[in-house]
């Protein structure tokens, strides 16, 4: 069974300027979270969809972040304009409806200069 | 809201020894604790996990346990080796299905 897989891996863009997270969650897997962690600190949630619905989305740092997931399957998420404090990790995990167990992609290293 | 707090940030240990890492949690509503293994350049991975009904898990060389009355969890490895070194996370799910982390913890085991 193919993992949650994330694109790209790696990202580095100047401030001001916009880019795109991509999230392939394991197949059937209706929940998907997005998450980020800042250098040292905590995995900290974003954002939780359930298929295309958006069921909680309280993580959200502010209104230069957008989320989507159009058709209940792969989410983007991008952030325009870029700041400086939105470097940091950029994980999606997955998971069953009713089972809590998340398998986490490899993560995007967003750095922006 | 929910909030998890994990210590020691770092830890390290010689191989063979054994390894503690704590974390204290802040909703009482919480009710499922996993803990998370990423190593360098890969994805974290759940490696155990316990629920509010149960006080302890094991699992092979590690274990977890939970007090729900001070709210805390731990998670004990023994007889550590080289491959455990990685950063461990803990997390905390309360009323919905996110994962509230800890700061993780840089287990570094020497041979």
């Amino acid at each position: 069974e193919a993992g949650v897989t994330q694109f790209p891996s790696h990202s580095v863009i100047e401030k001001g300027q916009t880019v795109t997270l991509r999230c392939d969650p394991i197949s059937g897997h209706d929940n998907l979270y997005w998450y980020r962690r800042v250098m040292g600190k905590e995995i900290k949630f974003l954002l939780h969809f359930v298929k295309e619905s958006k069921q909680d989305e309280s993580g959200m740092p502010n209104n230069r972040f957008l989320a989507e997931r159009t058709g209940g399957t792969y989410s983007t998420l991008k952030v325009q304009p870029a700041e400086l404090e939105d470097s940091g990790v950029y994980f999606c995990a997955s998971s069953n409806r009713g089972n809590t167990e998340a398998f986490f992609g490899q993560g995007t290293r967003l750095t922006v200069v | 809201g929910e909030n998890v707090e994990q210590h020691p940030s770092t830890l390290s240990v010689q191989e063979g020894d054994s390894a503690v890492i704590k974390c204290t949690y802040s909703d009482s509503a919480s009710n499922y604790f996993p803990w998370y293994k990423q190593e360098l350049g890969k994805r974290p991975q759940l490696i155990i996990d316990i629920r509010s009904n149960v006080g302890e898990k094991k699992d092979q060389r590690i274990a977890v346990t939970l007090n729900k009355t001070a709210k805390h969890f731990s998670l004990h490895i023994t007889e550590t080796q080289p491959e455990d070194s990685a950063v461990y996370f803990c997390a905390a799910n309360p009323y919905t299905d996110k994962l509230i982390f800890g700061t993780g913890t840089r287990l570094q085991v020497f041979p």
